[in-house]
């Protein structure tokens, strides 16, 4: 299996402009995890899917954040409109089975700087 | 504001010594506990899991978990040079999980 695929691996951006992040989780899994890490603050859950249905999005900083899973096989998290302080590393992680903490295997993250 | 602490580090041990990892949580109803490794610029990697209190032990690496203390750890046997990442604690609290800042280990040759 290919794992978790995320894309880009590395994007800059102007502050202002909108940003997708895009992930293809493991075939067969049912729960998609957002995460995003800064030294600051570590790595922080943002939102979570189960079956494409986005079952708790409380981590989401504001609502500049947005996040869509239209299949099973493919997820966005979009800022719009982008600011200096979202730059940071965001992982994609997914997992199989009745409970979301079943083991997650993260992406290989994409690093987003805005400048 | 549920909390999930960590010392920092860095912890430097000796190649073939004991490397000691410890967090403590601060919400009561916490019921899984991860540790997970992760080396510079790539992604963090489940290592161990526990749930129930006691230890669960496999291959060099074993995760002391007591839910009285709130308090779980990892201990690392054997210490080897590629044993030096980040280790970071996570604990869930109904499908919430949260993170905390990791440990930087480095084992040295």
């Amino acid at each position: 299996d290919a794992g978790v695929i995320q894309s880009p691996r590395h994007e800059v951006t102007e502050m202002g402009q909108e940003v997708t992040l895009r992930c293809k989780p493991i075939s067969g899994h049912d729960y998609l995890f957002w995460y995003r890490q800064t030294m600051m603050r570590g790595l922080e859950l943002l939102i979570y899917f189960n079956n494409n249905v986005p079952i708790d999005d409380s981590g989401m900083p504001e609502d500049r954040f947005s996040a869509k899973m239209p299949n099973a096989s493919f997820s966005t998290l979009k800022i719009q409109p982008s600011e200096p302080r979202d730059s940071a590393v965001y992982f994609c992680a997914s997992s199989f089975g009745q409970d979301s903490t079943d083991t997650q295997y993260f992406g290989p993250g994409t690093r987003l700087t805005v400048l | 504001q549920k909390e999930v602490e960590q010392n920092s580090g860095p912890l430097s041990v000796p190649e073939g010594a004991i490397a000691s990892l410890n967090c403590t949580y601060s919400d009561r109803v916490s019921q899984s506990f991860f540790w997970y490794r992760q080396y510079s610029g790539k992604s963090p990697e489940l290592i161990m899991s526990i749930y129930s209190n006691g230890d669960k032990e496999d291959g060099r690496f074993t995760a002391q978990l007591n839910k009285a203390s709130q308090y779980v750890s990892l201990l690392i046997r054997d210490s080897q040079p590629s044993d030096s990442a980040t280790y970071l604690c996570a604990v869930d609290d109904n499908n919430d999980m949260r993170f905390g800042a990791g440990t930087r280990l480095t084992v040295k040759p």
